[in-house]
């Protein structure tokens, strides 16, 4: 079945510093979309991302999205306290309703 | 307009007993999804419903049965509790089949003991 994979696991970061996380599918997917958790609260929605090599910026966040449509990359420059968090991919494969996520990179950052 | 409400937010069940989850939103979506959360694995999908009337098993179901009792409400039982479904839940709805933006409950903290 369609899997989702995501690296690092986690990542400690100082401030200022950039970050990056992985994500990749074992099939090709119809879209990609990122999303937030902050520590004890709930996954907020950030991105989708549709198009094959589509890149999308939200101020200091970067989101790709592979070629083939099964790889995605979030990057944030500048890293801040506020972006403390874990950080999720997640995949519908084409002409399904299954949304898979990724299990997350949880981003530490020492101010 | 409350988007997706978990009741309840904290449970603590003893092996063996049974309890419903319940998910109601009034976003007037047509999937629903139920995900649980461990420690470094992310969120799995347990089940979902496309539409009213159709669920769906998703990666790890075992252990669990789901009710789309109508558009709004989608809810998520446990038979018999095992201290391996000690997890956090949560309800997703996502609006349509192009546009997959989740939107999720607040979640449900359950402890089985």
């Amino acid at each position: 079945g369609q899997q989702v994979m995501q690296i690092p696991q986690y990542q400690h970061v100082q401030e200022g510093e950039d970050f990056t996380t992985y994500c990749n599918s074992s099939t090709t997917l119809s879209n990609i979309q990122w999303y937030k958790q902050r520590p004890g609260g709930h996954p907020v929605f950030l991105i989708q991302l549709v198009k094959s090599g589509e890149v999308k910026k939200q101020k200091r966040l970067t989101f790709q999205f592979g070629e083939a449509k099964k790889n995605s990359s979030l990057h944030i420059t500048a890293t801040q306290t506020t972006d403390v968090g874990t950080y999720f991919c997640a995949g519908r494969g084409t002409g399904g309703f299954k949304t898979i996520f990724g299990a997350g990179t949880r981003l530490f950052v020492k101010a | 307009n409350a988007g997706v409400t978990q009741t309840p937010k904290f449970q603590v069940l003893k092996t063996g007993q049974s309890m419903t989850l319940q998910c109601a939103q009034d976003m007037n979506h047509n999937s629903m999804y139920w995900y649980r959360q461990d420690p470094g694995m992310g969120l799995r999908l347990i089940y979902y419903s496309a539409s009213e009337g159709t669920t769906d098993k998703g990666e790890v179901p075992n252990g669990y049965n789901v009710s789309r009792l109508n558009k709004r409400e989608f809810s998520l039982r446990l038979e018999s509790a095992a201290p391996s479904q000690t997890s956090v839940y949560f309800c997703a709805t996502i609006t349509d089949r192009l546009n997959t933006e989740a939107f999720f409950g607040q979640g449900t903290r359950l402890t089985v003991v």
